[in-house]
């Protein structure tokens, strides 16, 4: 059965410094794994995808995963966080349905 | 371009009164997803059609909800008899093809249901 994990349900860092949201994976063979974020009363937007071409996946508002085959986890990672960057983050796997963790809130201190 | 619309955007609904929410697709996305969302909670699947065929139901909590896309396009999810635990958010999504490759889903903004 495949699932996804988030391991924070809330994550606060300070603007400018590193984003780190966790994302553990369960799938018996090569998963498809997503990162959506979710603002405020709209609807998720596709930040990035891991469809094993590359394990290092670069997405959209400088932000990129890593899939760690060894680890069993694809985290969220972003240099530099901006304050546009507070909304619901969420990872999700799919197979005959996409499966989503239960979210990560990350807030952004100025 | 259009993405995914849906419709009400807010619906507040006393309880046992039946609603009926609605997803317009990105124009000629096979497939089309049903989600739940709970207050705190990721989305939860409830149902998927390719074109107008509901290949799959298996996430409908009970049968007082149904979900139908006679032609393929725009799909209908209803919900009779409410209850207060129906209360969440109601998200629609398309993909432009069938469940097989990468293919993401692109999400409409939700309907907000409050049951009271």
């Amino acid at each position: 059965a495949q699932s996804v994990t988030q391991l924070d349900s809330h994550v606060s860092v300070s603007e400018g410094t590193p984003v780190l949201l966790r994302c553990n994976y369960s799938s018996s063979y090569s998963p498809s794994l997503f990162w959506y974020v979710q603002h405020p009363n709209k609807g998720l937007q596709l930040l990035l995808k891991y469809t094993s071409a590359a394990t290092l996946v670069k997405g959209i508002n400088g932000f990129e995963a890593e899939f760690k085959k060894s680890e069993t986890s694809f985290h969220l990672t972003k240099p530099s966080a901006h304050m546009s960057d507070a909304a619901e983050y969420f990872c999700a796997t799919r197979g005959n349905q996409f499966y989503f963790g239960t979210g990560t809130s990350l807030t952004v201190i100025p | 371009g259009a993405g995914v619309s849906q419709s009400p955007r807010y619906k507040v609904a006393k309880r046992g009164q039946d609603v009926a929410l609605r997803c317009d697709p990105i124009s000629g996305h096979v497939s089309l997803f049903w989600y739940q969302q709970a207050l705190g909670q990721g989305p939860e699947f409830l149902t998927y059609f390719q074109n107008e065929a509901q290949l799959d139901k298996s996430g409908l909590p009970s049968d007082r909800f149904f979900a139908e896309r006679p032609e393929g396009s725009v799909s209908t999810l209803k919900i009779q008899r409410t209850q207060q635990e129906d209360s969440a958010v109601y998200l629609c999504a398309s993909s432009p093809k069938g469940l097989a490759g990468h293919n993401e889903q692109f999400f409409g903004p939700g309907t907000r249901l409050t049951v009271l």
